[in-house]
């Protein structure tokens, strides 16, 4: 079965400083893996995708994210956090292969607090 | 491209109450997927259509819930009767036909049954 786990509900940032949102998941085969932000009274915002290839993928607003298959992690980071990154942050997964849209499995969320 | 558009964004309705929530997906997308989001329990695939079809609707949590999608522009969640426990965000969000296409949310409906 497909899990995703993030396994902070929340990370204090201080602007400037370089942030990380950790997500560790669990899949058959391989994963499709993606991360999503919220910010308040709006809609899941999709910020990058990992399919293949290269571990290090880059996205959105100047976050990228590290695949790790042996530590089956997609930690999400910024070198310098901004206070208008401050929102809740989704991890996703979805197994690769798995034939279905349906199967994508989101994280609890971790909310960013970015202090000035 | 206006993106995924939900209307209403607040609704406010009584025990008891028919709700109808309402989805016009982005042009050119085979998915569509309705989502509810709690403190709670966090965010639940309620249901999702693949070119118009339900494709997997084991998410809804009752007879009370029902969802159409008539064309590929129009979706509706509705809920009836409703009740205090039904009150939640409900999202929709559409996607193309690639395992890893990412999903395109609207901005919700904050349902509220009193």
């Amino acid at each position: 079965a497909q899990s995703v786990a993030q396994p902070e509900d929340q990370v204090n940032v201080a602007e400037g400083n370089p942030l990380t949102v950790k997500c560790t998941y669990s899949v058959s085969g391989n994963p499709y893996l993606f991360w999503y932000v919220q910010y308040p009274n709006r809609g899941l915002q999709f910020l990058l995708k990992y399919i293949t290839g290269d571990n290090l993928v880059k996205g959105s607003y100047g976050f990228e994210a590290e695949f790790n298959k042996s530590q089956t992690s997609f930690h999400l980071k910024k070198p310098s956090a901004l206070v208008s990154d401050s929102a809740l942050y989704f991890c996703a997964v979805r197994d690769a292969g798995g034939g279905s849209q349906g199967n994508l499995i989101f994280g609890k969320g971790t909310k960013l607090s970015v202090k000035p | 491209d206006a993106g995924v558009i939900q209307s209403p964004r607040h609704e406010v309705t009584e025990m008891g109450q028919e709700v109808t929530l309402r989805c016009k997906p982005i042009s050119g997308h085979d998915y569509l997927f309705w989502y509810r989001q709690t403190m709670m329990r966090g965010l639940e695939l309620l249901i999702y259509f693949n070119n118009n079809v339900p494709i997997d609707d084991s998410g809804m949590p009752e007879d009370r819930f029902s969802a159409k999608m008539p064309n590929a522009s129009f979706s509706t969640l509705k809920i009836q009767p409703s009740e205090p426990r039904d009150s939640a965000v409900y999202f929709c969000a559409s996607s193309g036909d690639r395992e890893y296409s990412p999903l395109h949310f609207g901005n919700g409906t904050r349902l509220t049954v009193t």
